[in-house]
């Protein structure tokens, strides 16, 4: 089955710096891959996702790259805020959905 | 627009005694349904899924286990439970297995 492996598992930024939480994958089928922001004592929320047909995608300061070749992508956070700092997962699908072990997020003002 | 709800929010509860935890989606048909378990400060650990009623799978052997009694709602249950399950459980629903699942409050569980 699929093994996603999420790196670092914690962060720490200056406010106004960028960001960039990486994740790779095993399943070469997998062809879906969301990312998700964990606020304290709340249920994962879909911030962006990229499927295999694109190679990058971008959402205001959110971005998210994909490398099929080399089956990793990665989320960056631009121009970070405090309001950022949350848990974050990656997650990956073919069959099921697989999901990284989460990044901690830390943006100090 | 669809909905996810979880209840209770919270529940503290002593070692050996049942548990029942509700989850409901509205405006959709057919959802996939899950559960999941995070441990403090830890990833989410798949517990079981459902593709329709009366359907389950489970991914994790343990003193859990679920039921899909209507399309839309799915009921997390043990019969005894041990300080180990103790966790913030996740319900989470999606269209398919292969598109974005989203995730409804949580219930925050306490074993003492």
């Amino acid at each position: 089955g699929e093994n996603v492996e999420q790196h670092p598992s914690t962060l720490s930024v200056q406010e106004g710096d960028s960001a960039v939480i990486k994740c790779t994958y095993s399943d070469s089928a997998s062809n879906y891959f969301p990312w998700y922001k964990q606020e304290l004592g709340k249920g994962p929320q879909l911030i962006i996702d990229i499927r295999s047909n694109v190679g990058e995608k971008k959402d205001q300061r959110i971005a998210v790259t994909l490398n099929k070749t080399a089956k990793h992508f990665s989320l960056h956070i631009t121009e970070t805020q405090p309001e950022d700092s949350a848990v974050y997962f990656c997650a990956a699908s073919s069959n099921d959905m697989r999901f990284g072990a989460g990044t901690r997020l830390t943006v100090k003002p | 627009s669809q909905t996810i709800h979880q209840w209770p929010a919270t529940l503290v509860q002593p070692v050996g005694s049942p548990l029942s935890l509700e989850c409901t989606v509205e405006g959709t048909s057919n959802p996939n349904l899950y559960w999941y378990r995070q441990a403090a400060g830890r990833g989410l650990q798949l517990l079981f899924y459902s593709v329709g009623i009366g359907q389950i799978s489970s991914e994790v052997p343990q003193n859990l286990s679920a039921s899909r009694p209507q399309d839309r709602q799915f009921i997390l249950s043990s019969k005894k439970l041990l300080l180990s399950d103790s966790g913030f459980y996740l319900c989470a629903w999606s269209v398919s297995s292969t598109y974005e699942q989203y995730f409804g409050p949580g219930t925050r569980l306490t074993v003492t």
